[in-house]
């Protein structure tokens, strides 16, 4: 089975600076995605970034971008310019069974990240 | 666009009785929707994964005869909890992929509470 682990149960980080958080995972697949997820108090989940592991290039979205390090099996974000509003539960999620699209996602264990004003 | 959305929000219901959550695609087609279950303070778990027009295919250790779910539509998939038990109450949250993109997007999400 495919597993996802985050080792930071908690982060905190100064408003307008950047924080990284982890992501290990563990997969016999050499194509698959990587995805990260928000999850605020109103605990609807939000799509943050997306990986194609054949793409060696790390996805960017705005202030949010990855570091994906394909042969540690290693997938952190990185959140530049911090906001309150991204304080929030962040979940790194993987395609439960072959990588693939069309599977329901295993996620790791999330990150409570704090933005102190 | 990809909005999904979820109902009821929050349903108290009595031990034993029935329950039965939507789960609604609003402006697109999903032909595969995902429920997942989430304790307080932990992670999500997938359930299921529910197809349309065709038996919904479940995860290891998750009841299929108390947990039914029911894809009849591309729009539309629901989650019945068939005598529900205090164990039962949780958080349950759906999501559809968007095709051709591989991303989930998912519901607000739906209180269960079981008296």
């Amino acid at each position: 089975a495919q597993t996802v682990t985050q080792s930071q149960p908690e982060m905190s980080v100064q408003e307008a600076e950047t924080v990284t958080l982890s992501c290990t995972y563990d997969t016999s697949e050499s194509d698959y995605y990587l995805f990260w997820y928000k999850q605020p108090p109103s605990r609807q989940m939000i799509l943050v970034i997306r990986q194609e592991a054949y793409k060696q290039q790390n996805a960017t979205e705005n202030r949010f971008s990855v570091n994906f390090q394909k042969a540690a099996k290693s997938f952190s974000l990185k959140i530049s310019d911090s906001q309150l509003g991204d304080a929030a539960m962040y979940f790194c999620a993987y395609p439960i069974r072959s990588g693939g699209g069309a599977d329901g996602l295993t996620f790791g264990k999330g990150t409570h990240l704090i933005i102190q004003p | 666009g990809a909005v999904v959305s979820q109902h009821p929000s929050w349903v108290i219901c009595k031990s034993g009785t029935s329950v039965k959550i939507e789960c609604r695609s609003l402006d697109f087609q999903a032909t595969t929707m995902f429920w997942y279950r989430q304790f307080p303070k932990q992670s999500l778990m997938l359930m299921a994964t529910s197809n349309e027009g065709s038996k919904a295919t479940y995860e290891q250790g998750v009841e299929k005869d108390k947990f039914l779910i029911n894809h009849a539509s591309l729009t539309l998939s629901t989650l019945t909890v068939t005598s529900a038990h205090p164990e039962d109450s949780s958080f349950y949250i759906c999501s559809a992929r968007v095709q051709p993109h591989y991303e989930q997007y998912f519901g607000p999400g739906t209180r269960l509470t079981v008296t």
